[in-house]
């Protein structure tokens, strides 16, 4: 079965750039979703398709993905960032995730 | 406005079957490229895909847990039921459903299932 791997953990100074990668094999071959998970709440899509921003999502956060790596990439973080992130393909119509990434804003 | 709302029992025994309901509204699940699917998050830990039922009724299940579960739709009441058998502790969690064309763009906002004697 496909396989995503995230980092555990990644830090970011506030009003720096963060970046949250998700391996798989030739993950650039299929679209990539993302989600925002905050503390007792429902995942929130943040990025799908790759590189698309759902409506009400800020501009700084977009997406990218090629080769065995696709990336989030999370602009001017604010603490309000701070979450978990899951990336997300579909593979023989099952629904594939990551394991999350924590993000902290320092 | 597109909503979903999970319900089902907070607590079940083990060995019992699980039955969820998913309830949603602003959207129709006879349209085409419509889906529902159901996710689960134990405690701390990361969100796991269980099932997806499509507008022309095909199912798609979770390798790992394909022999437990059981998903059907009633588009005419616009819900999505998910039934497990034979819970276990290991099954406690937080069951989410959610709606997709692409991506799972709209969520529930859970319910947690605890499994205890």
């Amino acid at each position: 079965s496909y396989e995503l791997t995230q980092p555990l953990s990644v830090s970011v100074a506030l009003g720096q750039t963060a970046r949250i990668t998700c391996g798989g094999n030739n993950i650039g071959s299929k679209n990539v979703h993302w989600y925002q998970q905050k503390p007792g709440q429902a995942p929130v899509l943040v990025i799908y398709r790759d590189s698309n921003r759902p409506s009400g999502i800020p501009e700084r956060f977009s997406g990218s993905n090629s080769g065995n790596t696709a990336t989030l990439t999370i602009s001017r973080a604010q603490a309000g960032d701070e979450a978990d992130y899951y990336c997300q393909v579909w593979d023989s119509s099952n629904v594939v995730f990551g394991g999350g990434t924590k993000l902290t804003v320092l | 406005q597109v909503t979903l709302r999970e319900s089902g029992p907070a607590l079940v025994k083990p060995t019992q079957t699980l039955t969820l309901t998913c309830t949603f509204s602003g959207f129709s699940l006879s349209t085409s490229g419509m889906c529902v699917s159901w996710i689960r998050q134990p405690p701390g830990k990361a969100l796991e895909w269980l099932a997806r039922i499509d507008w022309d009724d095909d199912k798609y299940y979770s390798t790992s847990l394909k022999t437990r579960l059981t998903i059907s739709k009633d588009t005419s009441k616009n819900q999505v039921v998910l039934t497990m058998t034979n819970m276990d502790p290991v099954d406690t969690a937080t069951y989410y459903c959610a709606r997709s064309i692409a991506a799972l763009d709209y969520w529930g906002q859970g319910t947690l299932v605890t499994v205890s004697s």
